[in-house]
């Protein structure tokens, strides 16, 4: 069964501070990786898109990587702002469905 | 364009009695995907339906169940509420489904459900 782990479960940076959140998975066969952002108590807002062909993908200040035959994937978040607050999570589309990580909870300090 | 959309946002109901939560996707979308989601579990993948079909389901009891129109809105039923099934439920539509869902996944607001 793929297993997706997402570390670190919760991180605290000053503002303007670049940053990586972690995602890995234990099955490599995966069609495409969607990282999102949960805001508290609210639905889920696409990031980042990365189809199991491609290396990367890059919208705005995010930058999202992916190493599939290392079962790895990276979110890269530039110059850090209090409004990116929120909890991300990476999914793996795998057999016939999304399998979700548990989320990083992030806060930027101002 | 008009987001996934869903109702109710807020449901208290108590053990025993059976619910129902409805999702509308975005306009063209076809696929819609149901999960759970609690703070123990995390998200958890229900079922998805597409072209009015279940096209595949997550290892949940059969007291959850869904079905889609024609219009693609989809609704969800839980029968015989337990505690546990307090939670966030969340729907998620795309243009299409399975292998070939190389689109985006939009969510909606989500519907949180307690059980007393």
């Amino acid at each position: 069964k793929q297993e997706v782990t997402q570390i670190p479960a919760a991180l605290s940076v000053p503002e303007g501070e670049n940053l990586v959140l972690n995602c890995s998975f234990t099955d490599s066969a995966i069609y495409n990786l969607q990282w999102f952002r949960q805001d508290p108590g609210k639905g889920l807002t696409s990031l980042l898109l990365i189809q199991s062909s491609q290396r990367e993908q890059t919208s705005g200040r995010l930058n999202a990587s992916l190493d599939k035959s290392s079962g790895r994937s990276t979110l890269y978040i530039a110059a850090s702002q209090p409004g990116d607050s929120a909890t991300y999570l990476c999914a793996v589309y795998h057999g016939n469905q999304f399998y979700f990580g548990t989320g990083t909870s992030l806060t930027v300090i101002p | 364009k008009a987001g996934v959309t869903q109702t109710p946002r807020y449901l208290i109901k108590t053990r025993g009695q059976q619910v129902t939560l409805s999702c509308s996707p975005i306009s063209g979308h076809r696929s819609v995907s149901w999960y759970q989601q609690t703070p123990g579990q995390g998200l958890q993948f229900l079922f998805e339906y597409f072209s009015e079909t279940q096209r595949n389901k997550g290892n949940f009891p059969g007291r959850f169940s869904g079905r889609q129109f024609s219009n693609s809105r989809s609704e969800m039923n839980v029968s015989t509420l337990e505690l546990g099934d307090s939670a966030l439920y969340l729907c998620a539509s795309s243009l299409m489904s399975g292998a070939r869902n190389t689109d985006t996944q939009y969510f909606g607001p989500g519907t949180r459900l307690t059980v007393l």
